[in-house]
């Protein structure tokens, strides 16, 4: 079946530093690819997405690339605040016609520090 | 536009008693979710309702959990009799049709069972 395997946290950084945050998948056909964002206190909000390869998902100063020849979609912000702290999950979504519900990764907690 | 809702917020109760948390999805989507997140693990699908009929419930844990979805419009998911196992959050999310792999979220329900 579909998985989604992510980055294992916590993940620390000081203010400005660059991040990535790995994460692949295995699926059959074409998926949809998420990454979804929940701060603190908070519920789950769409970040970004890419529905076909090479597509690039960005949002916020965040950016992911759908990379079909790596089934990758790793997270890139070239220089994180202290807001963007929260825990971020990478997901997946079946081609169409095929089923539609989300498949999560773990999840991976960021912390930035002032 | 008003987005997903949930209620209650939060819910503590003891092992053996019932608990109902109701979704109401965004106006016009038929496409509603329920997933949870157990012990900060990777959030899982529960089951999906397009309109009123359950499309998909595969990822339901066991008879305890009964969804409904009267009406297409808002959906219930309750737990008869509540396990310790069962405390996590619970979210629900929704899309506007089978071709929209966008799923928009609620807060989550904080179940925990005592």
């Amino acid at each position: 079946g579909d998985s989604v395997t992510q980055m294992e946290g916590p993940v620390t950084l000081s203010e400005e530093a660059f991040l990535t945050i790995n994460c692949t998948y295995t699926a059959t056909g074409y998926p949809s690819l998420f990454w979804y964002v929940q701060y603190p206190g908070e519920g789950l909000q769409l970040l970004l997405k890419a529905t076909k390869a090479d597509d690039k998902g960005s949002n916020k100063g965040f950016e992911a690339t759908y990379r079909k020849e790596t089934t990758s979609f790793h997270l890139e912000k070239g220089s994180v605040q202290v807001s963007d702290s929260a825990v971020y999950f990478c997901a997946l979504s079946g081609a169409a016609g095929s089923a539609r519900q989300l498949t999560f990764g773990s999840g991976t907690q960021l912390t930035v520090l002032p | 536009e008003a987005g997903v809702t949930q209620f209650p917020s939060h819910s503590v109760i003891e092992k053996g008693q019932t608990v109902t948390l109701r979704c109401d999805p965004i106006s016009g989507h038929d496409n509603l979710y329920w997933y949870r997140r157990v012990m900060g693990k990777e959030i899982k699908f529960l089951l999906h309702f397009v309109k009123e009929s359950k499309q998909d419930e595969s990822g339901m844990p066991n008879n305890r959990f009964l969804a409904e979805r009267t009406g297409g419009t808002y959906s219930t998911l309750k737990v008869q009799p509540a396990e310790l196992e069962d405390s996590g959050v619970y979210f629900c999310a929704s899309s506007q049709d089978w071709t929209q792999a966008t799923q928009y979220f609620g807060p989550g329900t904080r179940l925990l069972v005592l």
